[in-house]
Order: structure tokens, then C-alpha cells, then sequence
């Protein structure tokens, strides 16, 4: 079945805890973003990476990182973490990126409570 | 900021009447998508309209697009109790391939 899949579902963690939130896709797609949603909200991109070792800050990148050593995954580091970063986070794929018009895929999200 | 802003934030109707989502945007735009998501879940793609589209449709769908005034609509004909949920939009800038931005979406109620 064709899927992006995110680990962990739920994660609790406390203030300066290195946490990793892996994304992991199996459609060959060469475009992948991370995003938070804070409740009312709507999306906001964290990084996107438009194929493997290439990735670009989204609008809020501060206190993350990413990398993409291979094309089906893309993990979102939190390398320390604090509480304005306890969010519901999404990761997303697609075949390619950049005004192709191709639509996302996205994970089921990963709630993420920082203490 | 998000460049794409939604209105109403709630909407609320009975089953069977139609439902209209209003998008606005900032910047000149390569496509502008609508996605759902239901309760926390991830969103679903429901239709992509292109800069040089006007309308397109999709099954109880109808959007909209309106470049000189930087706005979309979504419509839901014949609404079900099963189409309760928020609905996005999404635009991706022609300036700045990859990147994406979602409105804050209107949660749409939808009584029996």
C-alpha cells in the first residue's frame, strides 16, 4: 500500500532531550516536507527537500533539522527540544516538488508534548 | 506568515445544503490546492486548479479561481454529515519552488 509513514504517533519527551520523528515513504517520491499544526491552525512548513542531499528551510526552521541521505526518508531532528515546540507534526511527499502540481501525501502525524 | 487565509473559520449547515469555503492569497502562485483533514488525521488531497484554471470540478467539487484577485473558492454541493471535517488550501509560490503554504482552514459542520 502506498503510504508515508511517521514514528512515533504519540511522543513525550522533557526540555533539551535529543528526539528524532522519523518519515518514511514507499511511492519513490522525490519531494518531502515537514510541518507543524498548532491547534486553530493551519500548516506551517518547517524544511522540504526537493530529492535526496537537498533540503530548504520552510517558514519556521529554528530548533530543527533534517536530513535526506536517502529518497525514502526524511527525519526531523529536535535536537533540544523545548515547550514551544509541542505541536502536531506532519510529514509529506510527493513525486516531485517545485510548481509540477503534484499533490502531497501526507503521514498521520506525530503529537509531540514537550515538558 | 501563512499567505493563504480561509473564510468563514466555522461554518455550520444541515445535510443536503451546499457549502461555500473562501481562500485568499498573497503571492503570484504556480497552483493553489484544497485538502481535508478530519479531526487531527492527516489531510487529504481533494483538488489542484492551476494559475491558468479557472474552475474545475470534482465529483460534489467545484473550485474556483480568481488570479487578479488572488482568491479561491471551494464549494461542496448536497452536503452529508460524512463531509464534516476542516478543509485547507494551499498555494505554492512561483518565486520559491518546494515551498508551501497552508491556510488556517475553515472547519465545516455538517448536521443530520
Amino acid at each position: 500500500e502506498a503510504q508515508v509513514t511517521q514514528n512515533p504517533r504519540y511522543l513525550i519527551t522533557v526540555t533539551g532531550k535529543k528526539l528524532t520523528v522519523t518519515c518514511s515513504q514507499n511511492m519513490n517520491h522525490e519531494y518531502m516536507s515537514w510541518y507543524r499544526q498548532d491547534p486553530g491552525l493551519g500548516l506551517r512548513q518547517i524544511y522540504y527537500s526537493m530529492n535526496v542531499e537537498v533540503t530548504d528551510k520552510g517558514d519556521v526552521p529554528e530548533g530543527y533539522k533534517v536530513s535526506r541521505k536517502e529518497k525514502r526518508n526524511f527525519p526531523l531532528i529536535l535536537e533540544s527540544p523545548s515547550p514551544n515546540q509541542t505541536s502536531l507534526y506532519f510529514c509529506a511527499s510527493s513525486y516531485t516538488g517545485g510548481g509540477s502540481n503534484e499533490k502531497l501525501f501526507f503521514g498521520s502525524g506525530t503529537q509531540l508534548s514537550v515538558l | 506568515s501563512q499567505q493563504g487565509e480561509e473564510d468563514p473559520q466555522a461554518l455550520s449547515i444541515q445535510e443536503g445544503e451546499n457549502a461555500t469555503m473562501n481562500c485568499s492569497y498573497k503571492t503570484s502562485i504556480n497552483n493553489l490546492q484544497w485538502y481535508r483533514q478530519n479531526s487531527g488525521r492527516g489531510l487529504v488531497h481533494l483538488i489542484l486548479i492551476r494559475s491558468n484554471e479557472r474552475e474545475k470540478h470534482s465529483g460534489r467539487l467545484r473550485v474556483t479561481l480568481d488570479t487578479s484577485k488572488k482568491s479561491s473558492s471551494l464549494l461542496i454541493t448536497a452536503s452529508r454529515a460524512a463531509d464534516t471535517a476542516s478543509y485547507f488550501c494551499a498555494t505554492e509560490p512561483n518565486t520559491n519552488a518546494g515551498k508551501s503554504t497552508f491556510g488556517d482552514g475553515t472547519t465545516l459542520t455538517v448536521k443530520p
